[in-house]
């Protein structure tokens, strides 16, 4: 399976972004999609994930009344939302296949998508 | 959440060397870890799951060990496209997912 991502974006603090990840080449629904993020040199974080075949996302306490991750099964896509956007948030945006929503490793990831956030 | 540490942060060595990496978590993980391959601008790579199970494709000159709290990563004969950032990632079920702050690996 191949994992693919929307292009980069460029947002106002306050506002909301939302990126895509489309999946190809493999089973989507009855997998796992997490998403992460990596600031400027820095080091991986977990935002949340979904099953797209429960539909239900879990979430990092982080990132809680932030952050919507959801998935379109016919279109193999997944989504992750995150609103209010402030400087903070600037960092590259990562989807990844799991095998589960909690207890797995993570492989393949998507190519990453750059968000910048301006003031 | 489980903290996870990495050492050293940042490793040089030559072509041939055997390189360890070494990763403890906060609590117990059994043998729940994950170690992956970073090279700069790309996304990470999966190297070893289950502490010490090669993934798909991956040479054989990486191995996986460790249980409980500590773990590590060994390169048996440094190669110059191990030159990346590396980074262990605990999966307990019952825990939020946590990464290693990262071991930049350069060669000299």
């Amino acid at each position: 399976v191949q994992l693919v991502q929307s292009g980069a974006e460029v947002e106002r603090a306050g506002s909301s972004v939302k990126v895509s990840c489309k999946a190809s080449g493999g089973a989507f629904s009855s997998y796992a999609i997490h998403w992460f993020r990596q600031a400027p040199g820095q080091g991986l974080e977990w935002m949340g994930g979904i099953i797209p075949i429960f539909g239900a996302p879990n979430y990092a306490e982080k990132f809680q009344g932030r952050v919507t991750i959801t998935a379109d099964a016919f279109t193999s896509t997944a989504y992750m939302e995150l609103s209010r956007l402030r400087s903070e948030d600037t960092a590259l945006y990562y989807c990844a296949r799991g095998l589960s929503a909690a207890g797995t490793w993570f492989d393949p990831w998507g190519q990453g998508t750059l968000v910048t956030v301006s003031s | 959440d489980i903290l996870m540490t990495q050492s050293p942060s940042t490793l040089s060595a030559s072509v041939g060397d055997r390189v360890t990496i070494t990763c403890r978590a906060s609590q117990s993980i059994s043998s729940w870890l994950a170690w992956y391959q970073q090279k700069p601008g790309k996304a990470p790579n999966l190297l070893i799951y289950k502490a010490s199970t090669l993934a798909s494709g991956v040479p054989s000159r990486f191995s996986g060990s460790g249980s409980g709290t500590e773990f590590t990563l060994t390169i048996s004969s440094l190669q110059p496209d191990d030159s990346a950032s590396y980074y262990c990632q605990q999966y307990d079920s019952n825990s939020p997912y946590t990464f290693g702050q990262g071991t930049k690996l350069e060669i000299k």
